[in-house]
């Protein structure tokens, strides 16, 4: 069965600080990969997807991500975070049927 | 256009009462999708209408009944709610196929009372 682990379930940084929030999937064929984010009392919005090609993706507002196959991971990275980036950040995974399956998602507090 | 719609945003209902969410939108996207989501918790897949066909139901209870009348609208009839069915339903879409971006409304808050 399909399913999406991310491990964090709540991260505290400091601006300017580094952030790695991570990801792992299992799913029994091709993938795709997506990370959503949603700000406080907003929808949900697409920071970034894979599909194929380069495994190091970067997505809107200095997000990047990279897949690696043989750890089943797509983490989500950011060089230096900004109060802005408080949000919940929600990792998904679909298939060729049409799927969506998400994360349990990891809420990012960053402190000015 | 990368824009979903969902009517109303917020809806009370009793348990006895029957209404419908609505979604719609005209960027051609031929999936279309239900979740809910509860505080604090990820969106949980519901259903998945695939050229206007139920594709994916994940074992939702018949008090939810989802419709797909045309390739643009997409509507969620409820009937006899329970309080634990208080979310926010989310209606999403894309173009049929694993590699597309999936689109998101913005919600409509549901409470049972």
């Amino acid at each position: 069965a399909q399913s999406v682990s991310q491990h964090n379930h709540h991260v505290i940084l400091s601006e300017a600080a580094s952030l790695e929030l991570g990801c792992n999937y299992s799913y029994g064929g091709t993938v795709n990969l997506f990370w959503y984010v949603q700000y406080p009392g907003q929808h949900l919005q697409l920071l970034l997807k894979y599909f194929s090609g380069d495994p190091l993706v970067k997505g809107i507002k200095g997000f990047e991500a990279e897949f690696i196959k043989s750890k089943f991971s797509f983490n989500l990275r950011k060089p230096s975070v900004q109060w802005s980036d408080t949000a919940e950040y929600f990792c998904a995974v679909s298939g060729h049927n049409n799927d969506m399956r998400f994360g349990a998602g990891t809420r990012l507090t960053v402190k000015p | 256009d990368t824009e979903v719609t969902q009517t109303p945003k917020h809806l009370v209902m009793g348990m006895t009462n029957k209404k419908s969410l609505e979604c719609e939108q005209h960027m051609g996207h031929r999936a279309m999708y239900w979740y809910k989501q509860k505080a604090k918790k990820p969106p949980e897949l519901m259903f998945v209408y695939s050229y206007e066909k139920l594709s994916i139901n994940e074992s939702v209870p018949s008090r939810f009944s989802p419709e797909c009348p045309n390739s643009s609208l997409l509507n969620l009839h409820l009937h006899a709610l329970q309080p634990e069915d208080s979310a926010l339903y989310l209606c999403a879409s894309r173009l049929a196929g694993g590699q597309e971006t999936q689109y998101f409304g913005p919600g409509t808050r549901l409470l049972v009372l």
